[in-house]
C-alpha cells in the first residue's frame, strides 16, 4: 500500500520564476491538504483539496494556487517565487477533510 | 493569539528518564487533537490522536484537557531513539493548526 508521495524532492529556482509541487495520496483517501514549513517552524496550512475544488484556505496570497485531478492527486503551484518562500511543502491526504492526516516526504524548495 | 503554542524546548533528558509536554490551544470549538513526531529534515509521522478520557500507546500516553485547553504528551523510559521534535496538532473542523514543536534528544 504505497504512502503519499511528493515529487520533486528538492527544487532550486531564482526569484520571480515559478513552481509546480506534485503529489499523490495515499491509496484510498480522497482528501489532500498543503503545508509550508519554514526552518524551526511548524507546518502553516495553505490549502485543502477535496472533489477537485479547493475547500479550505490558509492565510497565503494568491500567488499560491493548486489543483486537483480525478484520481486525487494535487499539484501546488506558486508563481513570482519570493526568497521567503523557501521552504518544505508538505502534502497530507486524508479520507475526509477532519480525518488523520498523513504526509509525504515532501518538497523542498530553495529560492535564490 | 496562535492557535497552537508549545513550549520549543529544549529537552535533554537521559535515556530511561520521563519527560512530559504540554500544549495549549485557543479555539474551544477544536474538534480533534494529534501528536505528531517529526525526525530531521523528514515529514512528521502521526504518534497518537488524543481522546478526552486519556490514551495509552507503550510508553507513550497522551491527555486532553478541554476546560482548560491543553493536551499532553509523557513519555516512559525515554530511549535513544524518541529524540525528535513532537508536534501538538489540533483541527477545528476547517483547518488543522500545528504547533512550533518541542524538541526531545535523549542522551545516553
Amino acid at each position: 500500500d504505497a504512502g503519499v508521495t511528493q515529487s520533486p524532492t528538492h527544487l532550486i529556482k531564482t526569484r520571480g520564476q515559478q513552481v509546480t509541487l506534485r503529489c499523490s495520496p495515499k491509496s484510498g483517501h480522497d482528501t489532500v491538504s498543503w503545508y509550508q514549513q519554514a526552518l524551526g517552524q511548524g507546518p502553516q496550512f495553505i490549502f485543502q483539496y477535496y472533489e477537485e475544488e479547493e475547500r479550505q484556505r490558509g492565510n497565503f496570497p494568491d500567488r499560491f494556487s493548486g489543483h486537483q485531478f480525478p484520481n486525487y492527486s494535487s499539484e501546488l503551484n506558486v508563481n513570482a517565487l519570493l526568497l521567503g518562500d523557501s521552504a518544505l511543502y508538505l502534502c497530507a491526504s486524508s479520507l475526509a477533510a477532519a480525518d488523520t492526516q498523513y504526509f509525504g516526504p515532501g518538497t523542498r524548495l530553495t529560492v535564490l | 493569539r496562535k492557535e497552537v503554542e508549545q513550549d520549543p524546548g529544549p529537552f535533554n533528558v537521559p535515556e530511561g528518564a520521563t519527560v512530559a509536554f504540554n500544549c495549549t490551544y485557543s479555539n474551544s470549538a477544536s474538534q480533534s487533537f494529534f501528536w505528531y513526531r517529526q525526525d530531521c529534515r523528514k515529514e512528521p509521522k502521526l504518534l497518537m490522536s488524543v481522546y478526552s478520557s486519556g490514551n495509552e500507546d507503550g510508553r507513550f500516553t497522551a491527555q486532553l484537557n478541554r476546560a482548560s485547553q491543553y493536551i499532553s504528551l509523557l513519555i516512559r523510559d525515554s530511549k535513544l531513539s524518541d529524540s525528535a521534535t513532537y508536534l501538538c496538532v489540533v483541527n477545528t473542523g476547517n483547518q488543522f493548526y500545528f504547533g512550533t514543536g518541542t524538541s526531545l534528544t535523549v542522551i545516553p
